[in-house]
Parts: structure tokens; C-alpha cells; sequence
């Protein structure tokens, strides 16, 4: 499967502890995004890469969110002393620089 | 800047029937425009996209749009519903760095 991997697709958590996300982009593309999507909304942005650069961040993420993508090629998401309000599935996308965005499946996080 | 908006949170249709989901867009530069189709509990698809090229653009599952400057519109249809459509579709825009502003998104309903 060449398509963008998520991992993992579910994740369950108390509230107050940390949780790390994973993407793995398409190969050759060398942008990488990542969102969150609540129930009933669309994908809401948080932050992209291209190559190992993170080039923008939502003013929306707060300090607890943080991401990397050391080599450029894959990416971790990871929020720190979750909170009720971070329940929700977070999306990742790959292009290149000028191509559509490609989605992978999401992980969809529930804090208890 | 640049805004999308889709009409109607929801469209139901019978199964046989014209799909037609309406997108509109505010851009000040020429857009790329993008349908995308998310099914439960999955990433988001590309449908297909607008580039500059043919106003009338085709995409996966018999879907097409028209792209219409005057109307700033982008609406997709479909001659003839399938139950397998059900699903919820989002409508975007790039921006000048690719990063795409996205509608809320309709939910597309399909009776027996």
C-alpha cells in the first residue's frame, strides 16, 4: 500500500496523560499536514512541514500539541496532558509542493 | 481572503436522482478547487480537483464540476445516485502556498 499510513487508528486515554500520534507520507511527497475533525465539522488545520521544516502553525495549537518530522519523512503528533476537549480524529495529508493532498485514515483519539 | 461555503448541511436525494452539492468561494487569486468525499470513520478522498484547465473537470464514482468564475461557484454532481455515495463531502480552495481552506462540509443522504 503506497497510500498515507496512520497509526494507531484508535487511541484511548485518560485525561492528563500524553499521546503520540504517527504518519507515514507518501514516498515522494515532501509536504506533510496535519488536522483535526470533529464530529459534524471539517478538517480544521494544525500545522504542515515541508521536508523536515515545520513552515506554519495554527494559532489554534496550544503549547501542549507538538510535532516532528526529523528526516522529512515520516511524522509524529503529540499532545501532552490531554484534555477533554482534544477528543476528536486527527487527520494527516501528503503532497507535493503543488499537488492535492492526499489523506490518510485518521487516529481517532477519546479522552476518558 | 479566501473563504468556501457550502450550501446545505445536509441533501438527501432517492436513489437514481441528480446529486448536486453546492460549493461557492471567495478567492482573489485564480483558485484551485477541490471536492473531496469522507465515508464514516475514514480519511478523506480526493474527487477531484480544478486547476486552471478545463472549466468542466471529471472525477472518481461518475462525479463531475463545473467551475464558474461569474458565480464564483464549484458545484458537483452526479446524474444518477447510487446508495454507495452516501457519504460526506467537503469542498476546498488553495491558497497561494497549497494549503487548502475547507467548507463545512453536506452530508449526502440517499433513500431507497
Amino acid at each position: 500500500d503506497t497510500g498515507v499510513s496512520q497509526d494507531p487508528r484508535h487511541k484511548i486515554t485518560k485525561r492528563g496523560q500524553n499521546v503520540t500520534f504517527r504518519c507515514d507520507p507518501i514516498s515522494e511527497h515532501n509536504r506533510l499536514y496535519w488536522y483535526r475533525q470533529t464530529l459534524g465539522q471539517g478538517p480544521e488545520f494544525l500545522t504542515y512541514f515541508q521536508n523536515e521544516a515545520q513552515l506554519e502553525k495554527s494559532r489554534l495549537l496550544s503549547d501542549r500539541f507538538s510535532a516532528e518530522r526529523p528526516k522529512g519523512s515520516f511524522s509524529t503528533l503529540e499532545i501532552q496532558r490531554t484534555e477533554q476537549g482534544d477528543s476528536a480524529m486527527y487527520l494527516c495529508a501528503s503532497s507535493l509542493e503543488a499537488g492535492p493532498q492526499h489523506f490518510g485514515d485518521g487516529t481517532r483519539l477519546s479522552i476518558l | 481572503a479566501q473563504s468556501v461555503t457550502q450550501l446545505g448541511s445536509h441533501v438527501s436525494v432517492s436513489e437514481g436522482a441528480l446529486v448536486l452539492l453546492r460549493c461557492n468561494y471567495s478567492s482573489s487569486v485564480p483558485p484551485y478547487l477541490f471536492w473531496y468525499v469522507q465515508y464514516p470513520n475514514q480519511g478523506l478522498q480526493l474527487l477531484l480537483k480544478y486547476t486552471s484547465a478545463a472549466t468542466l473537470v471529471k472525477g472518481i464514482n461518475g462525479f463531475e464540476a463545473e467551475f464558474k468564475k461569474s458565480e464564483t461557484s464549484f458545484h458537483l454532481t452526479k446524474p444518477s445516485a447510487h446508495m454507495s455515495d452516501a457519504a460526506e463531502y467537503f469542498c476546498a480552495v488553495s491558497d497561494r502556498n497549497y494549503q487548502l481552506i475547507w467548507g463545512a462540509g453536506t452530508k449526502l443522504i440517499i433513500k431507497p
